[in-house]
């Protein structure tokens, strides 16, 4: 019954190290995100694919790549850690043409970057 | 300044107390408001969503916008041990596809 589902849900890692998060959904939402939040709980946009396209691209260093195989995942790749990069990373899915649409949330994965 | 501010607390009531939790928001396009809930270790899940200025009841829940001041507040009546959780506003100007600009969240404990 799993909705938004994310692995791993926790990443420890040196710096300098590529790792990937990976995202599915099963909800049938054509709209997917990925949101950093901090230490702070503060919850931050960071991309927004729509049926596969790139919609939101915030700023965000290029060492961040995200990647949509089909609607139903989205996946993140990241180059070269840093420090900095320390976070909860959640992954979003929803409806994009719905009045006050949903945004349906994993359950996060915790990077630490050592 | 960002966009949105929420005070994080943490704050701390007695069960059955009232609960007022706020953001003030800057960006005057604004339309869509909603208040999200986060349990620890988990991801937020919608709690409220309004359209506009106004207010909106869902049981012990209420939402109230107010354009005019920038300012959103979400009101629990008779606190529960289960509504400890942290609290974030959210907004944005458009639905569909739509970009949330989040507070940083209040943590809020409801003692027993």
């Amino acid at each position: 019954d799993t909705a938004v589902s994310q692995t791993p849900k926790y990443l420890v890692t040196q710096m300098g190290n590529d790792k990937s998060i990976k995202c599915e959904q099963n909800l049938g939402h054509d709209t997917m995100y990925w949101y950093k939040q901090d230490s702070k709980k503060f919850l931050k946009i960071m991309f927004s694919y729509n049926n596969k396209e790139l919609i939101i691209n915030e700023t965000v260093p290029n060492r961040f790549s995200p990647k949509s195989p089909d609607k139903a995942h989205l996946n993140l790749h990241i180059n070269s850690l840093e420090l900095g990069d320390s976070a909860v990373y959640f992954c979003a899915s929803s409806q994009p043409y719905e009045v006050g649409v949903e945004q349906f949330f994993g359950p996060g994965t915790r990077l630490t970057v050592l | 300044q960002k966009e949105v501010e929420q005070d994080p607390g943490p704050l701390s009531v007695p069960e059955g107390a009232i609960v007022s939790l706020n953001c003030t928001y800057s960006n005057s396009a604004f339309q869509y408001f909603m208040w999200y809930r986060q349990y620890s270790r988990k991801g937020p899940e919608l709690l409220m969503y309004t359209y506009s200025s106004g207010n909106k009841e869902d049981g012990r829940f209420t939402a109230q916008v107010d354009k005019s001041s920038k300012y959103i507040s979400l009101f629990i009546r008779d606190s529960q041990p289960s509504d400890s959780a942290t609290y974030l506003c959210a907004m944005t100007s458009r639905a569909g596809a739509q970009k949330l600009v989040f507070g940083q969240g209040t943590r809020l404990t409801i003692n027993p």
